[in-house]
C-alpha cells in the first residue's frame, strides 16, 4: 500500500522568505505522481504542482516548486519569496496506478503560517 | 474551474437517520471520488467509481455506501449516520492518467457533515 509521511504539523516563516515543507513517500510502483494542494481557511483544495516519477527535472510553478529526490522517495514542496496569502495548509499526495482508479493517497498535511 | 458541485453544502442531522450527498459533475470525467477529511488524519478516500455503475472501496468505507448511475453524478449514502461520521466531505473528479493527464483530482467545495 501507498503511504505519504508529512511530518511537520506546524510550520512558520517571515514574509519574503522560502519555506520547505517536507514530504515523504513509500510506494512499491515504478510509476506514480506526486502532488501538492494548498487549502486555505476557506477550505477549498487548491492543486499547486505535480511531478511524475519519470521526470527528469523537477517540477516549478511560478513561486512553487518541487524538490523531487527519488532515491530518497522525498518530495519537498519550496515556497519561494512567501507571502501572507501563503498562510494554509498543504497537503502532499501521491497518485496511485490506473488500475486502482488513479486515486491519491494524502498526507496529514503541514498548517503554513506567514508572518509579516 | 471544474466544473463540479457537492449538495448539501452543509447538514445536521441526528444519530441513526440516513444521508445522502450528492456530487455532480459536468466534466464528463471517469473517474469520481469521495473523501473525508478530518484533523489529524488529512483526506481519507472512502468510495470512488471508475465508470456508470464501477464503484469500488476506498480505506475507510465502513458505514458508507455510493451508487452512480449516470456519469455526472455519484451519491454518497450513510445508512445510518452515527457521531464518528461527523467530517467535511469532499467529492473529487478526475480524467484519470495518459499523456497529457496527470491524474490530478478537482475538488468541490466540501459538504459539512454534522451528525448529533
Amino acid at each position: 500500500a501507498q503511504k505519504i509521511t508529512q511530518t511537520q504539523p506546524g510550520m512558520f516563516v517571515q514574509e519574503k522568505e522560502a519555506v520547505t515543507l517536507d514530504c515523504t513517500y513509500d510506494t512499491s510502483d515504478p510509476s506514480y505522481g506526486l502532488f501538492w494542494y494548498k487549502q486555505p481557511s476557506s477550505g477549498e483544495m487548491i492543486f499547486l504542482i505535480y511531478q511524475g516519477s519519470y521526470d527528469q527535472q523537477n517540477a516549478t510553478e511560478g513561486r512553487y516548486s518541487l524538490n523531487f529526490q527519488k532515491a530518497r522517495k522525498s518530495a519537498n514542496l519550496v515556497i519561494s519569496a512567501s507571502q501572507l496569502g501563503d498562510s494554509a495548509m498543504y497537503f502532499c499526495a501521491m497518485r496511485e496506478p490506473e488500475t486502482s482508479g488513479s486515486r491519491l493517497t494524502f498526507g496529514e498535511g503541514t498548517q503554513l503560517t506567514v508572518n509579516p | 474551474d471544474a466544473g463540479i458541485t457537492q449538495s448539501p453544502r452543509h447538514k445536521v442531522t441526528e444519530t441513526g437517520t440516513p444521508v445522502t450527498l450528492r456530487c455532480h459533475q459536468t466534466e464528463n470525467h471517469r473517474y469520481m471520488y469521495w473523501y473525508r477529511q478530518d484533523p489529524g488524519h488529512g483526506l481519507r478516500l472512502i468510495h470512488y467509481s471508475y465508470g456508470v455503475k464501477d464503484t469500488d472501496k476506498g480505506e475507510v468505507s465502513d458505514g458508507y455506501s455510493v451508487s452512480r448511475s449516470k456519469t455526472e453524478d455519484f451519491l454518497l449514502t450513510l445508512e445510518s449516520a452515527t457521531s464518528s461520521q461527523t467530517s467535511v466531505y469532499f467529492c473529487a473528479i478526475s480524467g484519470g492518467q495518459g499523456r497529457t493527464n496527470t491524474g490530478e483530482l478537482f475538488f468541490g467545495e466540501g459538504s459539512r457533515l454534522t451528525v448529533l
